[in-house]
């Protein structure tokens, strides 16, 4: 079974610094992973998503995402935090057309 | 484009009720996923439909239920309702889900108060 694992609970970051939301997985085949932020009160946001190709991804909001395949790993990035970016972020793959969730890592960012 | 739309967003029932909740997909979007999201267990797939047929199940009790609507719109029932079910049920749209490149896109979320 595909699974994914985000060992950090809380994150802390300052305003203008780098962040990195961490996220491991484990699949067999392809891994499809995703990310998603979830504001208080609101559903999730999709960020970016990693198929295939450039280790790489953009997303929205001015983050990316590195994958690498011999860590297993999946990590969020953003060379320079905002305030408005603490939110909840969800790791997750996907496994014949569902997702699988990390538990979430609540970021925040202090001016 | 719209986005995906639930109701309604806040619902309060007592014990042993019933409950439906409405989704109302991305248009042109076919397939809607459920998920259950709870402080303690996270986010948790519910079910899936494409074509007014439910394609994939997640591990939950028969009082969980849903269907789909030939315009793709989707409600999930929840009956004899327990406390452990109060939690925030998310709906989910993907052109056809048949892809897992598809990406879902998430509604805002039914908070379920079950007292």
């Amino acid at each position: 079974a595909q699974s994914v694992a985000q060992p950090e609970d809380q994150v802390n970051v300052a305003e203008g610094n780098p962040l990195t939301v961490k996220c491991t997985y484990s699949v067999s085949g392809n891994p499809y992973l995703f990310w998603y932020v979830q504001y208080p009160n609101r559903g999730l946001q999709f960020l970016l998503k990693y198929i295939t190709g450039d280790n790489l991804v953009k997303g929205s909001y001015g983050f990316e995402a590195e994958f690498n395949k011999s860590q297993t790993s999946f990590h969020l990035k953003k060379p320079s935090a905002l305030v408005s970016d603490s939110a909840l972020y969800f790791c997750a793959v996907d496994q014949g057309g569902k997702l699988i969730f990390g538990q979430g890592t609540e970021l925040s960012v202090k001016p | 484009k719209a986005g995906v739309t639930q109701t309604p967003r806040y619902l309060i029932k007592t014990r042993g009720q019933q409950v439906t909740l409405s989704c109302s997909p991305i248009s042109g979007h076919r397939s809607v996923s459920w998920y259950q999201q709870t402080p303690g267990q996270g986010l948790q797939f519910l079910f899936e439909y494409f074509s007014e047929t439910q394609r994939n199940k997640g591990n939950f009790p028969g009082r969980f239920s849903g269907r789909q609507f030939s315009n793709s719109r989707s409600e999930m029932n929840v009956s004899t309702l327990e406390l452990g079910d109060s939690a925030l049920y998310l709906c989910a749209s993907t052109r056809t889900g048949m892809e897992s490149t598809d990406t879902q896109y998430f509604g805002p979320g039914t908070r379920l108060t079950v007292l």
